[in-house]
Formats: structure tokens, C-alpha cells, sequence
């Protein structure tokens, strides 16, 4: 059964900083893997996704990664801004579409 | 604009009122699914369709039931609601394995 852990569970950084999200999945058999936004009691907002033939994509700020290979991917945001603040999910698409925990984000001004 | 709908957004019951969620999506999507998000656990599916009168079960299908007549609708139906289902619902479609699925605004269900 596909496990996706996402660390870290909670990330506090100051503006303008880089940052790194990661998401690791058990199961390398994926179709495509699916990064989104969420805010506090709102819907999912869809920020990138990566299909299994590819490395990478990228979205203004934001650049993926996939390494299927060892189960990981990468979410890197430049420049950060306070506007960042949420909870970012990943979720790989295998026979069933599974999401990891999250990472909440908080961007400081 | 291409989109996924739900309603009603927001619904306080009582245990064992049945109620009816509903899901529609403008994209010609054949798939559609709908999930739970609880704290500490995460977004968890409950049943998916991959076309018209084509359903399955999920992680979590236990007192939900849903019905795919028409490509573009989905309902997710609770016969008897009872308090632990009280949470946020959220339907998606998408349209193959390959395209990004797109999410509802989710409806938040509370089960007195």
C-alpha cells in the first residue's frame, strides 16, 4: 500500500528566504505526482504536477523535482513571501490517488 | 470557467438524517472522487468513478454511499449520518492518469 510522509510537518521562515519541501512516497509505480496549496479551511489549489517520465517542472517561484527512482520529491519556492503562507500537500497517483500529511508554512514578514 | 462545484459548503445535522452532498464538474472529466480531510489524518478517499455507472470504494467507503448517472455529476450520499463523519468533504475530477486533478471548495459537515 503507497505511504507519502512529508517533512518537515511545520516550517517558520523569515521573507525572501529559499526553502525546501519534501515529500517521500513508498511505492515508485506512479503514473504522476501532484503538488498543491491549501489555506486554512479553504480547497485545494493545484500548484504543479510532475508525470513519472519527467525531472522536473517549474511555475514562476516554484520548481519540482521527481526522482522516482527513491521515492522523493522536491517542492523549492524562491523568495519566499509572506502571501506563501499555507499548508502544502503532495499526492502521488498510483492505482489510487494518496496524499501526504502536509506542510504547514509560515512565512514572517 | 472550468471548474468543480459543491454544495451546500457548509451542513449542521443531526445523526441518522440522511443527506446528499453534491458534486458536479463543467470539464468533461471521467473521473471523479470524493474525499475526507480530519486533523491528524490527513485527506483520505472515499470512492472514485472512472465513468458513467462506474464506481469503487476508496480507503474510507464505510456509511457513504455515491452514484455516477451522468459524466458530470457525482453525489456522495450518507443514508444515517452518524458524529464521526462529521468533516471536510472534498469532490475532484480529473480527466485521464496523466492530467492534474482539480478540486471543489469542499463542504464542511457537521454531525450532531
Amino acid at each position: 500500500k503507497q505511504e507519502v510522509t512529508q517533512i518537515p510537518a511545520a516550517l517558520s521562515v523569515p521573507e525572501g528566504e529559499n526553502l525546501v519541501l519534501n515529500c517521500s512516497f513508498t511505492d515508485s509505480a506512479i503514473y504522476n505526482l501532484q503538488w498543491f496549496r491549501q489555506d486554512p479551511g479553504k480547497g485545494l489549489t493545484s500548484l504543479l504536477l510532475i508525470q513519472s517520465s519527467q525531472r522536473e517542472q517549474t511555475s514562476g517561484r516554484l520548481n519540482a523535482s521527481l526522482d522516482k527512482s527513491s521515492g522523493r520529491s522536491t517542492l523549492y519556492i524562491a523568495a519566499s513571501q509572506p502571501g506563501d503562507s499555507a499548508t502544502y500537500l503532495c499526492a502521488v497517483r498510483g492505482q489510487n490517488f494518496v496524499f501526504g500529511p502536509g506542510t504547514r508554512l509560515s512565512v514572517l514578514p | 470557467e472550468a471548474q468543480v462545484t459543491q454544495n451546500p459548503r457548509y451542513l449542521i445535522t443531526v445523526t441518522g438524517k440522511k443527506l446528499t452532498v453534491t458534486c458536479s464538474q463543467n470539464m468533461n472529466h471521467e473521473y471523479m472522487s470524493w474525499y475526507r480531510q480530519d486533523p491528524g489524518l490527513g485527506l483520505r478517499q472515499i470512492y472514485y468513478s472512472m465513468n458513467v455507472e462506474v464506481t469503487d470504494k476508496g480507503d474510507v467507503p464505510e456509511g457513504y454511499k455515491v452514484s455516477r448517472k451522468e459524466k458530470r455529476n457525482f453525489p456522495l450520499i450518507l443514508e444515517s449520518p452518524s458524529p464521526n463523519q462529521t468533516s471536510l468533504y472534498f469532490c475532484a475530477s480529473r480527466g485521464d492518469s496523466l492530467h492534474e486533478q482539480f478540486f471543489g471548495p469542499g463542504t464542511r459537515l457537521t454531525v450532531l
